[in-house]
């Protein structure tokens, strides 16, 4: 079992429409969890960060953690196609003694017009 | 311009020759990330350092794979005798205070590919 696993997709939506992204993490200990953003051939962007279980939200962002189900996901609100990305999925994981940032493979969004 | 940055940006080597990139962090960064990442696959974390210090290096790290941050400012990657599999995106970031739970912003990348 990988540490960190997501869809690869692509997940296609309808420009306008909710997309919704998954993660599930495999160390119970984990406290810290962010979404990146990545357009092809360009560097990770961090959206957000959550560290508490429940909702956080931010502009048409929303970040949603349940640590007893070991899983997070990201919301995005009114898809536009500019969001069309790859979305990576990253934890903190205690390994070899200290905590280090895993990444999920990442899902690829595609938003249409 | 106060992010990450990272030079260069693209580098085209033959099989078996010496490279090496550079990462200039945030400037109050103190610490200080090395990944590299293949087509379809998440950054894969390399190395990192608090100020100067290196403190821990991937067990996937082959000793052809060196980092160094002197003066705790910015840091270099070299590979020496590159082979066809070192191909792949580079990545450096940084991140402020010795927390692990604090957000890391990433450079743009150098994008390497051996021939």
């Amino acid at each position: 079992q990988k540490e960190v696993e997501q869809n690869s997709g692509p997940l296609s939506v309808p420009e306008g429409a909710i997309a919704s992204l998954n993660c599930t993490y495999s160390d119970r200990g984990s406290q810290s969890f962010f979404w990146y953003r990545q357009y092809s051939g360009k560097s990770p962007e961090l959206i957000m960060f959550i560290y508490s279980n429940g909702d956080k939200e931010d502009g048409r962002f929303t970040a949603q953690l349940n640590k007893a189900s070991q899983y997070v996901s990201l919301l995005i609100r009114d898809s536009q196609p500019s969001d069309s990305a790859t979305y990576l999925c990253a934890v903190n994981i205690m390994m070899d003694s200290s905590y280090k940032l895993i990444f999920g493979s990442g899902t690829r969004l595609l938003v249409r017009p | 311009d106060t992010g990450v940055s990272q030079d260069p940006r693209h580098k085209i080597t033959k099989r078996g020759q010496n490279v090496t990139f550079r990462c200039d962090p945030i400037s109050e960064h103190n610490r200080l990330y090395w990944y590299r990442q293949t087509l379809g696959q998440g950054p894969e974390f390399l190395t990192y350092f608090q100020n100067e210090a290196q403190l821990e290096k991937s067990r996937l790290l082959s000793d052809r794979f060196s980092a160094e941050r002197p003066k705790g400012s910015f840091s270099t990657l070299e590979i020496q005798r590159t082979e066809q599999g070192d191909s792949a995106m580079y990545l450096c970031a940084s991140s402020m205070g010795l927390s692990p739970y604090n957000e890391q912003f990433f450079g743009p990348g150098t994008r390497l590919t051996v021939l």
